[in-house]
């Protein structure tokens, strides 16, 4: 039972065009969303989080949208750049607490130069 | 600051072998924790502790065991490996006032 699913195994983009990359859980008790980038053979490297009580979160190029009614986020890249290469991965946590994240599967984007 | 670290970056093990994956960070981080993950899949908890001596399970604990002695360190030990411990491991560490967890490199194990 996937608590947290990407939807899109893929997402090819040219560059400097917007990347939408989605994501959509089932549990209500998550209150905290993250998302994650990952190189291939590095560890992820976490980017942008939103907390339950807002809808919107922006840092530079990205911004993190969260529509609770229909549990679903979005990560969006304006503009993308071709180093912005990378897997996508969106977690979530709840009241277990912030160790107990729950991951997607993650989304793999290309930005084509 | 080197942040997460991790060894070894490759493993390969016999089926039945034992061993130890090492993690440590510097950053004074009270909670850690150790995640997998298999291709095509997201990461997935094994374990986590919330701080020196206190330890518990994630979402697929078995066959693996932690110990936390030191805010610093956080081993992950295979009892007994099996092929479908084959993965790649992870451990993170996180700030008690923060939500983000920062993440090693990882290591990668193969088991036969």
């Amino acid at each position: 039972d996937q608590q947290v699913k990407q939807n899109s195994p893929s997402l090819s983009v040219q560059e400097g065009r917007i990347s939408i990359l989605n994501c959509d859980y089932t549990n209500s008790m998550f209150d905290y969303f993250l998302w994650y980038k990952k190189y291939p053979a590095e560890g992820p490297t976490f980017l942008i989080s939103i907390s339950s009580i807002k809808d919107k979160n922006e840092d530079g190029r990205f911004t993190v949208f969260l529509n609770k009614s229909a549990k679903h986020l979005s990560l969006h890249i304006v503009p993308s750049q071709p180093g912005d290469s990378a897997v996508y991965f969106c977690a979530a946590s709840g009241q277990g607490g912030s160790e107990k994240l729950v991951f997607g599967k993650g989304t793999k984007l290309t930005v084509n130069p | 600051n080197a942040g997460v670290t991790q060894t070894p970056k490759f493993q390969v093990l016999k089926t039945g072998q034992s061993m130890t994956l090492q993690c440590a960070q510097d950053m004074n981080h009270e909670y850690m924790s150790w995640y997998r993950q298999d291709p095509g899949m997201g990461l997935r908890l094994i374990h986590y502790s919330v701080g020196a001596g206190i330890t518990d399970q994630g979402e697929v604990p078995n066959g693996y065991n932690v110990s936390r002695s030191t805010t610093e360190d956080f081993p992950l030990r295979l009892l007994s490996a099996a092929p479908s411990q084959t993965s790649v491991y992870f451990c993170a560490s996180r700030q008690g006032s923060r939500n983000e967890q920062f993440f090693g490199p990882g290591t990668r194990l193969t088991v036969l």
